[in-house]
């Protein structure tokens, strides 16, 4: 059964057409977080959430926000794609287990910008 | 800064055993995670390292040495279903994952 759920798995969306992403998971882990990640190239973090409280990296676009309503869901928002954010976005959720953590992500939500 | 090393790319053979080299230099340390990823899908968690030592789990084992700054992924009996990617990310002060390139692996018949 599919623990970390993200929608839509595939988004084509026109250059400065707001676009909404979706992430919802069933663990009810408190840590969660948003990644891009290009083509050969390492997940870069967008945000992270600790329960409720919000980080986002300092290197984050001001184009890309983020919500999350509840424990269970997780939403990213891109105001204005440009041809430069079209990637894979990767949600994941982390939880600590003792003195290890565990972490899974969805399968992504791949974005083209058009 | 923050750095993790990897190799870019490693080829072996089915049935061999391949060891993927992780060095890295993070602002505090609070674990290692290697992850396996297949081209267009997500990365799938593989194993946690936050003390020296080797931890075993079946065909994959991961090594960790705090003092060197170093891990390394051993994978045994190698199938082809292995060829992915192998990332290595390390957990900082921040609890903030720092990820390596990964490392493509590609298994030859």
């Amino acid at each position: 059964d599919a623990m970390v759920i993200q929608n839509p798995r595939y988004q084509v969306t026109q250059f400065g057409k707001p676009v909404t992403l979706s992430c919802s998971q069933t663990l009810n882990h408190n840590v969660m977080y948003w990644y891009q990640q290009k083509s050969s190239q390492a997940p870069k973090l967008l945000f992270h959430y600790y329960d409720k409280d919000f980080n986002n990296e300092a290197d984050t676009p001001d184009n890309f926000q983020s919500r999350r309503p509840n424990t269970s869901f997780c939403f990213l928002d891109i105001r204005s794609p440009g041809l430069g954010d079209a990637a894979m976005y990767l949600c994941a959720t982390q939880v600590e287990r003792g003195s290890s953590y565990e972490q899974y992500f969805g399968p992504g939500t791949r974005l083209t910008v058009t | 800064g923050q750095n993790i090393d990897q190799p870019t790319e490693m080829t072996a053979t089915e049935g061999a055993i391949v060891q993927i080299n992780c060095t890295y230099q993070t602002s505090g340390f609070n674990g290692l995670f290697w992850y396996q990823q297949h081209a267009g899908e997500a990365p799938t968690f593989l194993s946690y390292n936050v003390l020296d030592g080797l931890e075993e789990k079946g065909r994959f084992s991961s090594f960790l040495s705090r003092s060197k700054g170093y891990s390394y992924l051993l994978l045994k009996e190698l199938q082809m279903k292995d060829s992915a990617s192998y990332l290595c990310a390390v957990m900082d002060s921040n609890y903030q994952l720092i990820w390596g390139a990964g490392t493509k692996l590609i298994i030859k018949p």
